[in-house]
């Protein structure tokens, strides 16, 4: 199967600072890198996802990057603010069913006002 | 649409007791998928259905655990008899293939707590 390494565990940043969250992936196969934010209580929510064939996206303050060689990815929040404050999971699969996720651990995100 | 409706969302249940967790996909999806998450060991997924069959139940712990999806509408994840261990969040998520940008959808989740 796929393994999934992510870190940090916990991350703590003041507003305004930016954030930045690593992960790495086993099988070269995997083409699909989505990632989920978490509140406590509360389902994983996509937000941002990047195809094998992509080096960089971006949304707004949100953005992630793709390294294929090296197999791994990076969620990068700028402009933070205490409402980022949440688990922060990335994942990956591969082939035809995006849906079969291997999930990395999570990143405790705390953003200090 | 509603998104994907999960039943219940919390249940607290004695040891040994069956379990029963239902979903409901989103209309028009043709893939399901039943995750767990637990702080040991994070979000797993346990089984995921393609139009109504079974496809890899790899993740699914032991033979306490069984699921079933009968229709398009609708699938049970159910555990007997339940162990303090199964205590754990269970999502269902769904998404079809040939859509556009083709995110997976999850539930709210089933909180389970096996006393």
């Amino acid at each position: 199967g796929e393994n999934v390494e992510q870190h940090p565990s916990t991350l703590s940043v003041q507003e305004g600072d930016s954030a930045v969250i690593k992960c790495t992936y086993s099988d070269s196969a995997s083409n699909y890198f989505p990632w989920y934010k978490q509140e406590l209580g509360k389902r994983p929510q996509l937000i941002i996802d990047i195809r094998s064939n992509v080096g960089e996206k971006k949304d707004q303050r949100i953005a992630v990057t793709l390294n294929k060689t090296a197999k791994h990815f990076s969620l990068h929040i700028t402009e933070t603010q205490p409402e980022d404050s949440a688990v922060y999971f990335c994942a990956a699969s591969k082939g035809s069913t995006l849906g079969r996720l291997y999930f990395g651990r999570g990143t405790q995100l705390t953003v200090w006002p | 649409d509603a998104g994907v409706i999960q039943s219940p969302r919390h249940e607290v249940t004695e040891m040994g007791q069956e379990v029963t967790l239902r979903c409901k996909p989103i209309s028009g999806h043709d893939y399901l998928f039943w995750y767990r998450q637990t702080m040991m060991r994070g979000l797993e997924l346990l089984i995921y259905f393609n139009n109504n069959v079974p496809i890899d139940d790899s993740g699914m712990p032991e033979d306490r655990f069984s699921a079933k999806m009968p229709n398009a509408s609708f699938s049970t994840l159910k555990i007997q008899p339940s162990e303090p261990r199964d205590s754990a969040v269970y999502f269902c998520a769904s998404y079809r293939k040939d859509s556009a940008g083709n995110t997976i959808y999850f539930g709210e989740g089933s909180w389970l707590t096996v006393v």
